[in-house]
């Protein structure tokens, strides 16, 4: 069974880091797309960034919101995916979601917050 | 960056039929956009319901199905259940970015 979990979330300052993590299981990460989604406490989903799948070209895509802060990246050997989260502010607040668009599969989720 | 629109919310009978719409601001959704249905019910975390205009996954209720109507894309529920209440969201790829609409919040009564 495809399944996905994310851990890593927590507290943090702003202009703090963090990296959240994403287990996948039941299918081979390289081969998938996959999709970092937010959303803020109360709002609407939002899209974070993307990474391809290595056979096409393990690309990467981010929202303008994040670019230059966040990172995504994937270890093909542990079948992990990663978000860094660097120079966060109030407004990244939210709960983050890895989540594969093909196998239909979201994780629960993990509650970043960023206060002072 | 494109704005993906959807209704702000929308009820519907029980046993009823419903379509809720996806536009795009840079004009008619195809195919092209990979059109993607989730839904969400409070404190949970969103499910896929539509894949790609018009595939279901396996848990997809039969009672769901997705299409494209009038330029946009469009998740129509036919005999709606208590259980339908939730909030929807559609999704639109470009050539980069990725959009979601801002939600119908969907009230069954």
């Amino acid at each position: 069974e495809v399944q996905l979990v994310e851990s890593g979330g927590g507290l943090v300052k702003p202009g703090g880091s963090l990296r959240l993590s994403c287990a996948a299981s039941g299918f081979t990460l390289s081969d998938a797309w996959m999709t970092w989604v937010r959303q803020a406490p109360g709002k609407g989903l939002e899209w974070v960034g993307r990474i391809r799948s290595n056979t096409a070209g393990g690309t990467i895509d981010y929202a303008a919101p994040v670019k230059g802060r966040f990172t995504i990246s994937r270890d093909d050997s542990k079948n992990m995916l990663y978000l860094q989260m660097n120079s966060l502010i109030t407004e990244d607040t939210a709960v983050y979601y890895c989540t594969s668009l093909q196998w239909g599969r979201w994780g629960q989720g993990t509650l970043v917050t960023v206060s002072s | 960056q494109a704005v993906v629109t959807q209704e702000p919310s929308l009820t519907v009978s029980p046993g009823g039929t419903v379509t809720l719409t996806c536009g795009s601001s840079t004009g008619a959704v195809t195919s092209g956009h990979y059109p993607h249905w989730f839904q969400q019910k409070p404190g949970q975390a969103p499910t896929t319901l539509i894949s790609e205009t018009s595939n279901k996954h396996s848990w997809t209720p039969a009672r769901f199905s997705g299409s494209l109507l009038g330029g946009k894309a469009a998740l129509t529920l036919s005999g709606a259940q208590p259980e339908d209440e939730a909030e929807y969201y559609c999704l639109l790829g470009y050539s980069g970015p990725v959009v979601f609409g801002g939600g119908t919040k969907l009230t069954v009564l």
